[in-house]
């Protein structure tokens, strides 16, 4: 089974602080995404990777930046967090062809004080 | 731009059937999935379709119209456990995925 792990369930931060949520895939996916989900807004992508080094911006970037080195992490960087930024965040790894069906991690909640 | 349109809430009673509808409107389309979400948990994969028509799987089928931007999600013999958030998504092309904001179904006894 496709497995994907995130490195944190649970973090609180302050605000101002820099924040990286990791996220590693064990199936030689291509694609890796970041989204955050919150009540009564569903899940917004924030940024997806189908290659290393490669990123795209999702619909709400604004505040967040990306990392892929390796194939199988994909990193979400706060560079200063905000309470804003308190929500649930979810990453996924798919294949680049077919469906693109997504894989999700547990999630990490992030709660910004 | 993307806007997909789901029930926020509904309810429906052990053994028997609901349909949970999706309105799509998106720039580009190379598919649609259901996935469902327990609470508390990561959303898991239920079905996709790409081809106008019906699929089915077991307990669960789901339908696409592609020239109505429209498809429903329907569970058959509904079962407690089965009561969870139930998100449609369209892949708009370029890997890019987006979300309903989901229909949480209750079931009750």
């Amino acid at each position: 089974d496709v497995k994907v792990t995130q490195s944190s369930r649970y973090l609180v931060k302050r605000t101002g602080e820099k924040v990286f949520l990791e996220c590693v895939q064990d199936m030689d996916h291509e694609n890796m995404f970041w989204y955050r989900q919150d009540p009564g807004l569903g899940l917004r992508l924030i940024y997806f990777s189908y290659d290393v080094k490669m990123k795209e911006k999702g619909d709400i970037p604004e505040g967040y930046s990306v990392s892929r080195e390796k194939k199988e992490r994909f990193s979400l960087i706060l560079e200063s967090a905000s309470t804003n930024q308190t929500s649930m965040y979810l990453c996924a790894s798919s294949v680049l062809s077919g469906a693109n069906v997504l894989t999700f991690g547990a999630g990490s909640r992030l709660t910004v004080l | 731009g993307q806007n997909i349109d789901q029930p926020t809430e509904m309810t429906a009673t052990e053994g028997a059937i609901v349909q949970i509808n999706c309105t799509y409107q998106t720039s580009g389309f190379n598919g649609l999935f259901w996935y469902q979400q327990h609470a508390g948990e990561a959303p898991t994969f239920l079905s996709y379709n790409v081809l106008d028509g019906l699929e089915e799987k077991g307990r669960f089928s789901s339908f696409l119209s592609r020239s109505k931007g429209y498809s429903y999600l329907l569970l058959k013999e509904l079962q407690m456990k089965d009561s969870a958030s139930y998100l449609c998504a369209v892949n708009g092309g370029y890997q890019k995925v987006t979300f309903g904001t989901g229909t949480k179904l209750q079931v009750i006894p």
